[in-house]
């Protein structure tokens, strides 16, 4: 079974600019998580996807990160316009039900950003 | 959300049998209790989940007392390789919102030869 991707896996950007990120979760996973793990923390949920919609983003930055499911598969991540404090890894993960605390998650390899 | 409480580093040795416990004194009727272990670059990745008692599988055992208010993760004889980071998780989803999906700082776990 494939896992979930993401790309980039690292992006150096600078202050000011906009990056995006992409993530293919799990065929068949309904929920989609974006976190965001800045060093030497535990991750952080940013937003949760059941199928095309949002079921939390209480903790997205929306006045610079946005973030889109396509079609209940997909998802994208942008930030516009960065901080430095933006640095850190963006992990996506997918669930096959989600919106339960017992549901395992799959974590993708993350991407790391850092904003200089 | 329950809140947990985990110790921030930890050292053993290989072929010992480590124990990471995890406090959750306000844990709900609903809750579960999951445990994930990362390691450097790498996602979070799934170790095992329960409800109450005893929980085992091919890599660790769980043991929830009857209160809940605690849990302890047991990794049997481990190896250098279990060196990574074990975080504990409280949730049921059983509303909306983040659900137990709060990730504290977890527990470092350094085994030594």
């Amino acid at each position: 079974e494939a896992g979930v991707a993401q790309s980039p896996r690292y992006k150096i950007i600078e202050k000011r600019q906009s990056v995006a990120f992409w993530c293919n979760p799990i065929s068949g996973h309904a929920t989609l998580y974006w976190y965001q793990q800045i060093l030497g923390q535990g991750p952080k949920l940013l937003i949760q996807f059941q199928n095309n919609g949002v079921v939390d983003d209480s903790q997205l930055p929306k006045d610079r990160f946005s973030a889109e499911r396509l079609k209940g598969v997909d998802s994208t991540l942008k930030i516009q316009p960065a901080k430095l404090e933006d640095s850190a890894v963006y992990l996506c993960a997918s669930s096959l039900r989600g919106g339960r605390g017992r549901d395992e998650q799959y974590f993708g390899p993350g991407t790391r950003l850092t904003v200089t | 959300l329950a809140k947990t409480t985990q110790p921030i580093s930890m050292d053993s040795y290989e072929g010992q049998e480590v124990n990471i416990t995890c406090s959750h004194n306000n844990i709900a009727t609903n809750d579960y209790i999951t445990w994930y272990q990362q390691f450097p670059s790498q996602g979070p990745r799934f170790i095992i989940q329960g409800y109450k008692t005893k929980v085992t599988n091919e890599v660790a055992s769980l043991f929830i007392p009857a209160d809940r208010k605690s849990s302890t993760l047991s990794l049997p004889r481990v190896s250098l390789s279990d060196t990574a980071v074990y975080y504990c998780l409280v949730g049921d989803g059983s509303g909306g919102g983040a659900d137990g999906l709060t990730f504290g700082k977890g527990t470092h776990l350094i085994i030594q030869p």
